[in-house]
This record gives C-alpha cells, structure tokens and sequence, in this order.
C-alpha cells in the first residue's frame, strides 16, 4: 500500500513561469485535497474534488491557479504567472467518503520557490 | 465562520513526561469533527487522532488522548509518555460536517521540543 505521492518535492523557478505539481492519492480514495502551508503557518484549503468533480474553491484561489483531476485519479495544480507570494509548500491529501470520522492522508508536499 | 486557536507556538517536555497542547475552536455548526495532525520536519503532516462532537467519551489513540471539553469549545491534545520522536508540529484542525463543506480548517500550529 502506497501513500499520496506528490511530485515534484522541490520546485525553484523565476517569477513570471508556470508550474505544474502532481498528486497520486491512495487508490481507492474518491476526494483529493489541495492545501498551500507557509512558513509558521496551518495548511490552507485550497480546492476540493470529490471523483473528478471540483466542489469548492477557496476565495484566496485567484485565477493564476488551476487545479484538474482527470478521470478522478491523480490530480494537477497548475500556477501561471508565477509570483514571488506563491512561494509556499503545497500539500495534497486525499480520503475515502465517510459520514463521520473521515481521515485525510496528506503527501509530503511540494516545496514551491519563486525567485 | 470557522476558528481554530492554538496559543502554544511552542512547548518544551522531557521524554517519558506527559504534555498537553491547546486547542480551542469555534463554529456555529452541531456537527463537526476535531483532528490532530503531526507534521515532523520531513513536511507531511500524519493523522494523530478524531473527536466527533456527537462522540460521549473522550477519544484515544495509543499514547495519545483528547481532552474535549465541548461548552468550552475545547480540543486539547494529551500525550502521555513523551519519547524524542515526538519533537515536531502538532496542528489542531475542525470539519464542519452539517453544512456539508468538506475542507479542513488548521490551527497554527504549536512546536513540541522533547528533551532527553
């Protein structure tokens, strides 16, 4: 049994280029989870998908930021434009849909530098 | 609108000593679930443990409990016998489940030092 997989782990690039960062989430998982955590802070929501649908959307998401998940298994958050604020560790997890005590199983990020 | 407070940036223990770290949360919402995550320097952060608030006891999990104290919105992780691989993050977070949100709200975090 695997964990959620994220790839790149550390991603350095020039403000103003594009990134892409994969998640693999736990094969039977149906929700994939995308959270941006800075330094000396708490995971912030990011977006939401439920199989292949996008549910929610944070507010702070600005339109820079794109997030897919094709056929409901791995899952892409893509960053145009990059800004030097962006930089950040981007967290997937995913879980299994449950009434009550639903877990989330986090990746080990992706560590995000914009110079 | 959702609110976790954690007020520890940090605490210290020594090893085989209990610590207790705060959380406290609001919500207007019945329903919800507490978690407590761990997050060692290696960055991903690892379930500890849940509290439902419709749960009556209090939950655990090995050397790790959660004192819920609910009329005072209270989630407070205890560990009992500290040993040094516990030295790392420890973030409090809070799902609604009523409103039928799914995201997960983090505290900020508190940094537990276990000395030898």
């Amino acid at each position: 049994d695997t964990g959620v997989s994220q790839n790149p782990r550390h991603k350095i690039t020039k403000r103003g280029q594009n990134v892409t960062f994969r998640c693999d989430p736990i094969s039977e998982h149906n929700r994939l989870y995308w959270y941006r955590q800075t330094l000396g802070q708490g995971p912030e929501f990011l977006t939401y998908f439920q199989n292949e649908a996008q549910l929610e959307k944070s507010r702070l998401l600005s339109d820079r930021f794109s997030a897919e998940r094709p056929k409901g298994s791995f899952s892409t958050l893509e960053i145009q434009r990059t800004e030097q604020g962006d930089s950040a560790m981007y967290l997937c997890a995913s879980s299994l849909e449950r009434a009550t005590n639903e877990k989330l199983f986090f990746g080990s990020g992706t560590q995000l530098s914009v110079l | 609108a959702q609110k976790i407070t954690q007020t520890q940036p940090g605490m210290f223990v020594q090893e085989k000593e209990a610590v207790t770290l705060d959380c406290t949360y609001d919500t207007s919402d019945p329903s919800y679930g507490l978690f407590w995550y761990k997050q060692p320097s290696s960055g991903e952060m690892i379930f500890l443990i849940y509290q439902g608030s419709y749960d009556q006891q209090n939950a655990t999990e090995g050397r790790y409990s959660l004192n819920f104290q609910k009329a005072r919105k209270s989630a407070n992780l205890v560990i009992s016998a500290s040993q040094l691989g516990d030295s790392a993050m420890y973030f409090c977070a809070m799902r609604e489940t009523e409103t039928g949100f799914q995201k997960l709200v983090f505290g900020t975090g508190t940094r537990l030092l276990v000395s030898p």
